[in-house]
C-alpha cells in the first residue's frame, strides 16, 4: 500500500525563517499527496495537494509544495515562519487498494521561537 | 457555510461500556469518513460512507461500526471499549471522490476510557 514518512518528529525554527518539512512517499506510480495542518485541539485544515502536471504546488497561508519523483518526496515550505504557524503538520497519500482512503504519516510537530 | 460537526467533544468511559460518536458533514457533502488518531499509531483510517453505504473500511476490528443516515449524518459504534480505544475520533466530509476532493475535518471527539 502507499505510505508516506515524514523523517522530522520535531522541528524548531524562529519566527521570519524559511521553514522546509520533508515526506518520502512510497509508491510506484504518481502518487496523490496532500498536506494537512493541525492546530492544537483542532481537526485536520488541507494546506495543499498534488495530483499531476506543476510539479510545485501552491495552498493556503504562504505554503507550498514540491513533488520530485527522482527523490520520491513531496516537501513542504514557506519562506517566512508565523508565530500562528506552530502546529503538527501531516503527509497524506491516497491509498488505492483501501478505496482512496488517506494514508498519513506520523506527523512533523513545528515549533515557532520568538 | 457551517463546517464538519461532531458531538460530543469530549467523553469519558469505563471499560466494557461502549460509545456512539456523531457527526454533521458539510451541507451538500455525501461522503463521510471516520479516522482515528492516538499518540502512537497517529492517524489511521476506520471507515467511510456514502450514500448511506459503508464503501471503505480500515484494519479496526468489529467493536468498530458505523452508519449513515438519508441526511449524510453519520454515527460510529465501538463496543467493548478497552482501554487502548483512547483516542480523538476525527469525522471527515467530502463532496465526492477523495482523491479528487478534499476532506474537510471536524474537530473530533475525544475519548477517554478509563
Amino acid at each position: 500500500a502507499q505510505s508516506v514518512t515524514q523523517p522530522d518528529i520535531h522541528i524548531t525554527v524562529s519566527e521570519g525563517a524559511s521553514l522546509e518539512l520533508r515526506c518520502n512517499y512510497s509508491y510506484g506510480a504518481t502518487p496523490y499527496l496532500f498536506w494537512y495542518v493541525q492546530s492544537p485541539g483542532q481537526g485536520l485544515q488541507l494546506l495543499l495537494k498534488y495530483f499531476s502536471g506543476d510539479t510545485l504546488v501552491q495552498g493556503i497561508k504562504g505554503f507550498e509544495a514540491e513533488f520530485k519523483r527522482s527523490q520520491s518526496s513531496f516537501n513542504l515550505r514557506k519562506p517566512s515562519v508565523h508565530w500562528s504557524d506552530a502546529a503538527e503538520y501531516f503527509c497524506a497519500v491516497v491509498n488505492s487498494n483501501s478505496g482512496y482512503a488517506l494514508n498519513f504519516g506520523k506527523g512533523t510537530s513545528l515549533l515557532v521561537t520568538p | 457555510k457551517a463546517g464538519v460537526t461532531q458531538t460530543p467533544r469530549y467523553l469519558i468511559k469505563t471499560r466494557g461500556q461502549q460509545v456512539t460518536l456523531s457527526c454533521s458533514p458539510i451541507s451538500g457533502h455525501r461522503s463521510v469518513s471516520w479516522y482515528q488518531q492516538t499518540p502512537g499509531q497517529g492517524l489511521q483510517f476506520l471507515f467511510e460512507y456514502f450514500s448511506e453505504t459503508q464503501r471503505n473500511k480500515g484494519n479496526f476490528p468489529g467493536r468498530f461500526s458505523g452508519r449513515q443516515f438519508s441526511n449524510s449524518r453519520s454515527e460510529m459504534n465501538v463496543s467493548t471499549l478497552e482501554l487502548g480505544d483512547s483516542a480523538l475520533y476525527l469525522c471527515a466530509s467530502s463532496f465526492g471522490t477523495r482523491a479528487a476532493g478534499e476532506l474537510f475535518f471536524g474537530e473530533g471527539s475525544r475519548l477517554t476510557v478509563l
